[in-house]
């Protein structure tokens, strides 16, 4: 089955304590994407990678790190999570950046205290 | 200014009845346009693409007017099941890094 998983889904954390949530994707896409969803801001882009050790800043990639070093997996990495960084995380991939379709994670719900 | 802006709602209708959705986005280089659908609390996905003919699948119809930088989707025939929120979804960049631009989403909530 086609798919893209994220771990954890939920993860409750304090602050300054790094921490990783993994994305692995089984659909051989070259782009690989991390957004985060708040209420009233729709979902916003924090890192794309367009192919294994090819990534690149999104719209709000400030406090996260990254990094492709296979093209199935898309960690992304919170060196010293802050409370302001308490959402809901989506990762996604596609065949390519043109028009096709996304495939969404189940998220991963983020709390830091 | 949103690049891409929903009316949030809800709109709540009765089953039967037929809703329409309007985005508007502002980038005229947009490439592609897709509506999604999320349900509570879960994952995007993929509802419909959006060309520039208009296109229908079933129930849902989606028609795109690049001259006003306008989409629409058109619900006939709600369902109970239909309720969820639904994302405009705008491709936007350049070649090189050309990313889907989501928009805040309109929820619907379908009533018996």
């Amino acid at each position: 089955e086609a798919q893209v998983t994220q771990n954890p889904r939920y993860l409750i954390t304090v602050t300054g304590k790094k921490l990783t949530v993994t994305c692995s994707q089984n659909m051989n896409h070259e782009y690989m994407s991390w957004y985060r969803q708040d209420p009233g801001l729709g979902l916003r882009q924090i890192y794309y990678s367009m192919n294994v050790e090819v990534t690149d800043k999104g719209d709000v990639p400030e406090g996260y790190k990254v990094s492709r070093k296979e093209k199935r997996n898309f960690p992304l990495i919170l060196e010293s999570p802050s409370p302001n960084q308490t959402s809901l995380y989506f990762c996604a991939s596609r065949w390519d950046n043109r028009n096709t379709e996304a495939f969404f994670g189940q998220g991963t719900r983020l709390t830091v205290v | 200014r949103k690049e891409v802006e929903q009316d949030p709602g809800p709109f709540n209708v009765p089953e039967g009845a037929t809703v329409a959705f309007n985005c508007t986005y502002s980038n005229s280089a947009s490439q592609s346009f897709f509506w999604y659908r999320q349900d509570c609390r879960k994952e995007p996905k993929l509802l419909m693409s959006v060309y520039s003919s208009g296109n229908e699948d079933g129930r849902f119809t989606a028609q795109l007017n690049r001259a006003s930088q306008y989409i629409s989707l058109l619900i006939r025939d709600s369902k109970l099941s239909d309720s969820a929120t639904y994302l405009c979804v705008v491709n936007i960049g350049s070649t090189g890094r050309r990313a889907l631009t989501f928009g805040s989403g309109t929820r619907l909530q379908v009533q018996p």
